[in-house]
């Protein structure tokens, strides 16, 4: 099994609709991360949280919110999907004790916003 | 603010060629670098990273060397397969922004045989 699993794989939806975007992990990090990928763009962080009290916006917070359950579990939500939010979004943990920054990601949520 | 800029793709190769795929930085302090690979339908894992200036990275046949003084963490391999057929990414990480990846936008690679 993965360490860093995303749920959904695909999701297809309408503009307007509420998304979730969960993330769980099994490594044991506290901190966990939300990127979009968009094709020449790079990533782009959204969201990070170091541990589950600390929440923080990253480079492109509009339009998406997070929650932080626990600390395996990082979800993200567009509370009002529009087809510009369409994108490959990733999750991602790093280890506090790991002074590099080296993330550990996901296999991707692909989503479609009609 | 901090920023990453690599070369632009797609870069197509025939097996066994040499692959370079550059990568300049701007950073504030003294980042740690990586290379991250996409394989077709994955997420991105980590292929090599550097962390102090002429350090040198390096697995599965690629390296990449920190340069200060020219900002740089240029990505090579000397004989590509395949198998290398990827998206590759440069990134740094910000020690002082709680070490927050900063991505460049991706460079594809395709490897014909």
């Amino acid at each position: 099994d993965a360490d860093v699993t995303q749920t959904p794989r695909n999701r297809i939806t309408k503009t307007g609709k509420r998304i979730m975007l969960e993330c769980s992990q099994t490594k044991g990090h506290d901190r966990m991360y939300w990127y979009r990928q968009d094709p020449g763009l790079g990533l782009r962080l959204i969201y990070y949280s170091f541990d589950v009290k600390d929440i923080n916006k990253g480079e492109i917070s509009d339009g998406y919110s997070v929650s932080r359950q626990a600390q395996a579990k990082f979800s993200l939500s567009l509370e009002s999907a529009i087809p510009n939010q369409t994108a490959l979004y990733f999750c991602a943990t790093s280890d506090l004790r790991d002074n590099t920054g080296e993330l550990f990601f996901g296999e991707g949520s692909r989503l479609t916003v009609l | 603010g901090n920023s990453v800029t690599q070369m632009e793709g797609p870069v197509t190769l025939s097996e066994e060629a040499f692959l370079t795929i550059n990568c300049t930085y701007t950073a504030t302090g003294y980042p740690s670098l990586f290379w991250y690979v996409q394989y077709p339908g994955e997420g991105l894992q980590l292929l090599l990273k550097a962390t102090k200036a002429d350090d040198k990275g390096s697995n599965k046949g690629f390296e990449a060397t920190y340069r200060k003084e020219t900002t740089s963490f240029h990505l090579e391999k000397g004989s590509v397969q395949v198998s290398d057929s990827a998206v590759y990414f440069c990134a740094l990480s910000d020690r002082a922004a709680g070490n927050k990846l900063t991505f460049g936008g991706g460079t594809r690679v395709l490897v014909k045989p």
